[in-house]
């Protein structure tokens, strides 16, 4: 099973700001997933990042908001941008068809 | 669209006891998966499901799939204290049409065991 590592663990933003939330592998993978969780929600996805190709993202979720980066087959990120305090949620990336997901990053934004 | 229900969404039962939680979705997929979750904590992958009439165990845990009723179910065996989390089963929308990718979540079953 892939081992997934997400940097911050958790972080608290003021209103304004942005986020750049990475995702690591130790193996290369085709497809990486971003999703939302928010408070005592269910999960929810963001956007698939294939290496090579722009990402896809779901209805509600928008590249201005949510730009995704795909250098490489081992490595993500994910921007949250100009956050206000509804984007306060865990944000989990996950990989493949295996199901495995990353800890997640815990998001506060004052 | 893929649409999957979970139920219940919240149970309260006593150690012992067995009990069953629903996951039903909408259209044909290849893969289900049952996730457990701890507060504060990220996903556990407990169970992937990949054909009709697929079963798999795990101590107290059964998973079954029934591609046809489009329904799987997590079983729970002589429940004890440890097992209290929330579980999710989410689909995979790659078998459902539409080309599109990734998962789609029920809304989590809150499961509190209770001595």
């Amino acid at each position: 099973s892939a081992v997934i590592s997400q940097k911050p663990s958790r972080d608290i933003c003021q209103r304004g700001t942005s986020l750049t939330i990475q995702c690591q592998v130790d193996s290369q993978v085709t497809m990486m997933f971003w999703y939302r969780q928010q408070p005592g929600q269910s999960l929810t996805l963001i956007a698939t990042a294939n290496q090579g190709s722009e990402a896809t993202y779901e209805s509600g979720f928008v590249i201005d908001k949510f730009p995704i980066s795909r250098p490489n087959l081992t490595f993500s990120t994910l921007t949250v941008s100009n956050m206000s305090p509804e984007d306060s949620s865990i944000y989990l990336c996950s990989v493949g068809q295996e199901g495995f997901f990353g800890p997640g990053t815990r998001l506060t934004v004052l | 669209e893929l649409k999957v229900e979970q139920n219940p969404l919240f149970l309260s039962m006593q150690e012992g006891k067995n009990y069953t939680i629903y996951c039903n979705y909408s259209t044909t997929s290849d893969r289900l998966y049952w996730y457990r979750q701890d507060p504060g904590k990220s996903l556990e992958s407990l169970f992937v499901l990949l054909s009709n009439g697929a079963v798999k165990q795990e101590g107290r845990l059964m998973a079954s799939l029934d591609t046809k009723a489009r329904l799987s179910t997590l079983h729970i065996t002589a429940a004890v204290h440890d097992l209290s989390a929330t579980y999710f089963c989410a689909v995979d929308r790659a078998g459902s049409g539409g080309g599109a990718d990734g998962l789609t979540f029920g809304k989590g079953t809150h499961l509190i065991i209770q001595p």
